[in-house]
């Protein structure tokens, strides 16, 4: 009953470092998308993929890049920490169409310094 | 501009209080969930409402859908300290998977 895995837990960078963030999932859920969630904002939509070679942008994308090349794995990709990505980070699978419930991970939480 | 409004933004009551969130918007949607996080965890899925008027009941958690598919409201009857946790709703326009948050309600209940 593994669901939504992400690794790391927890992650420190310096600015200008890149890093990947895990995620995997074994429900084979079509749908998996990233958010981060900071105080007071609640979840933003980062990316999405509706299947395996197919993603999108969400609300906050820049800073980020993701890829789908199997149904299982959807990493994100931070090409150059700035500080201004010090949040947490959830990734959520879900099957496609409508009034589907989205599983959550347990999260990333990244400081930036 | 936030699409989903949550209120209150924090509340704290005592064990045994009946309270009530609200999620509120200007938009239609297809549906409206309901989650519920505990700190250093996910978002688990409470309910889901689809129908306008919809009322949904999960225990002593009774959740209800606006008329126009616009607003949702969670109460909760004789509060508990379990119950203590962020309550986000979240709605879908269209045919579309994608989930717009509100941005929570953090509730305390203390014993």
């Amino acid at each position: 009953n593994a669901g939504v895995t992400q690794t790391p837990k927890f992650q420190v960078l310096k600015t200008g470092q890149s890093m990947t963030l895990q995620c995997a999932q074994d429900m084979n859920h079509e749908y998996m998308s990233w958010y981060r969630q900071d105080p007071g904002m609640g979840l933003r939509l980062i990316h999405y993929s509706v299947g395996a070679g197919i993603t999108d942008q969400g609300e906050v994308p820049n800073g980020y890049n993701v890829s789908r090349s199997t149904t299982e794995d959807f990493p994100l990709r931070l090409l150059s920490a700035a500080p201004s990505q010090t949040s947490v980070y959830f990734c959520a699978s879900s099957y496609t169409g409508k009034h589907t419930e989205a599983f959550f991970g347990q999260g990333t939480r990244l400081t930036v310094v | 501009t936030q699409l989903l409004e949550q209120s209150p933004q924090f509340l704290s009551i005592q064990e045994g209080e009946n309270l009530t969130v609200y999620c509120n918007s200007s938009s239609v949607f297809s549906s409206l969930q309901w989650y519920r996080q505990e700190p250093g965890e996910g978002p688990v899925l409470l309910v889901t409402v689809v129908t306008g008027g919809e009322v949904k009941k999960l225990k002593r958690l009774t959740f209800q859908f606006g008329d126009a598919r616009k607003d949702s409201s969670l109460h909760i009857t004789a509060a508990q300290p379990g119950d203590t946790g962020l309550y986000l709703c979240a709605g879908a326009q269209g045919g579309s998977e994608k989930l717009v948050f509100g941005k929570g309600t953090k509730l305390t209940v203390n014993p």
